[in-house]
């Protein structure tokens, strides 16, 4: 699985919209950019994934590079709940073995 | 609420015990994953399980073993515990290889 760089802090105002980068330069044409947070000590929670196109749903949009070398995840308008631990993860997308393989993540703190 | 039940919440034991952490997955996803996250360690993937039969292993430890059973749910067997086995424990369930649904995670502490 291709490695990821984050990081490791952000600040964004409340109201404002939070972008946070990943850098995966040794992604490879089968493998999807997916993206967690991570509330306190709360289990992972899914925001959303894309493999080349952008993508967005009620969370959040993933804005893909063309060369699939880098991605942003955007929180359009940060609410203080979004305060988080943010982790951008590599994988494979193939058959049934989904491991995800978390880095350190990017803390994202959402300020009044 | 991710739909994925772990039981018990805290679980305080000694050193050299052997502990069942539980799962029950979300309703109609075969995939159940085991996680461990400390301190000084992160997030790490420890293993999964696709319909009662092992599909990836990461970084688990000889002394630590799961199955996963006929009606999905699935345990993680940790023995001969150690101080440095203390450690958040998340199961995560899916149906296939997209979201991964977590569980509210067992806080083990080896005293």
């Amino acid at each position: 699985d291709a490695k990821t760089t984050q990081p490791p802090s952000m600040d964004c105002a409340e109201g404002r919209a939070a972008n946070l980068p990943c850098n995966h330069s040794t992604i490879s044409g089968n493998e999807y950019v997916y993206w967690y947070r991570q509330i306190h000590s709360q289990g992972p929670q899914y925001i959303i994934h894309g493999l080349k196109n952008n993508e967005t749903n009620e969370m959040a949009s993933l804005i893909i590079t063309e060369d699939r070398k880098s991605s942003t995840l955007i929180l359009p308008h940060a609410t203080l709940r979004d305060t988080a631990v943010y982790y951008c993860i590599v994988m494979y997308g193939s058959g049934n073995t989904g491991k995800l393989i978390f880095g350190q993540g990017t803390t994202l703190q959402v300020k009044p | 609420d991710s739909g994925v039940t772990q039981t018990p919440k805290h679980l305080i034991t000694a050193t050299g015990q052997r502990v069942t952490l539980r799962c029950s997955p979300r309703s109609g996803d075969l995939s159940v994953y085991w996680y461990q996250q400390s301190l000084d360690q992160g997030l790490q993937f420890l293993i999964q399980y696709y319909n009662g039969e092992e599909r990836a292993k990461g970084n688990i430890l000889e002394r630590f073993s799961a199955q996963q059973f006929p009606d999905l749910h699935s345990e993680l067997n940790l023995s001969s515990l150690e101080l440095g086995d203390s450690a958040l424990y998340f199961c995560a369930s899916s149906v296939v290889q997209d979201e991964q649904f977590f569980g509210p995670g067992t806080r083990l502490t080896v005293l």
